[in-house]
């Protein structure tokens, strides 16, 4: 079965701190892509970054960084610098190939940037 | 701009009323999703449509349904057969392929009253 487990259910960090929000993922395909949304109090899931099973170069864009491990089948997002504005819910995502469209979405990490 | 749309942004139902959330998206994407959110909570999955005229039922499609005429349409029915309709519901769409990345609309809080 497809699983994406998010552990940290809360995270409250002082602005300035850098925070990693955990992802372990499970599935028996060897193709797969993994995402990360931030959804703000506004709702909407905004997109931040896709990965291909075969791709574990690690990636950064401005402050956020992406560490992925697939010997630990880990996706691990990281928040350098934390800014108020990053406050969000935070959800990883695995999507299976050649089996629908279908993404299985983890619980989500809720992330609070104390001033 | 190309997007996806829900509208309306809330919803107030009384109990027993069959209600209609509106998704529409105008990035020529082939499949469409819908999702429940309740609060705290992460994202159930209750219908989806790869092709128009075409859809299959989620993890929770009990008490909704959903149609497909269109490739920019995807409306949700939210049914009185739904006992515990109130949450937040999300539309979706992704690119082609198998790639493709999921983008989604603002959402609609459904309250029943």
């Amino acid at each position: 079965a497809q699983k994406v487990t998010q552990a940290q259910t809360e995270i409250s960090v002082v602005e300035k701190e850098d925070v990693t929000l955990d992802c372990v993922y499970e599935t028996r395909d060897t193709t797969y892509y993994l995402f990360w949304y931030k959804q703000p109090p506004s709702g909407e899931l905004v997109f931040l970054i896709r990965r291909n099973s075969f791709d574990e170069q690690n990636e950064i864009s401005g402050r956020y960084s992406w560490n992925f491990q697939k010997s630990t089948s880990s996706f691990n997002f990281t928040i350098t610098a934390s800014q108020v504005v990053d406050s969000a819910v935070y959800f990883c995502a695995l999507r299976r190939i050649n089996y629908g469209q279908n993404f299985v979405f983890g619980p989500g990490t809720r992330l609070s940037v104390l001033p | 701009d190309g997007g996806i749309t829900q509208s309306p942004k809330y919803l107030f139902r009384k109990e027993g009323q069959n209600v209609t959330l509106s998704c529409e998206q105008n990035l020529n994407h082939d499949a469409m999703y819908w999702y429940r959110q309740d609060p705290g909570q992460g994202l159930r999955l209750i219908y989806y449509s790869q092709i128009v005229n075409d859809f299959q039922k989620g993890d929770i499609a009990e008490g909704y349904s959903v149609s497909r005429e269109k490739k920019e349409s995807f409306p949700l029915t939210v049914t009185s057969a739904q006992k515990n309709p109130t949450a937040f519901y999300l539309c979706a769409s992704t690119t082609s392929g198998d790639s493709g990345t999921q983008y989604f609309g603002p959402g609609t809080r459904l309250t029943v009253l």
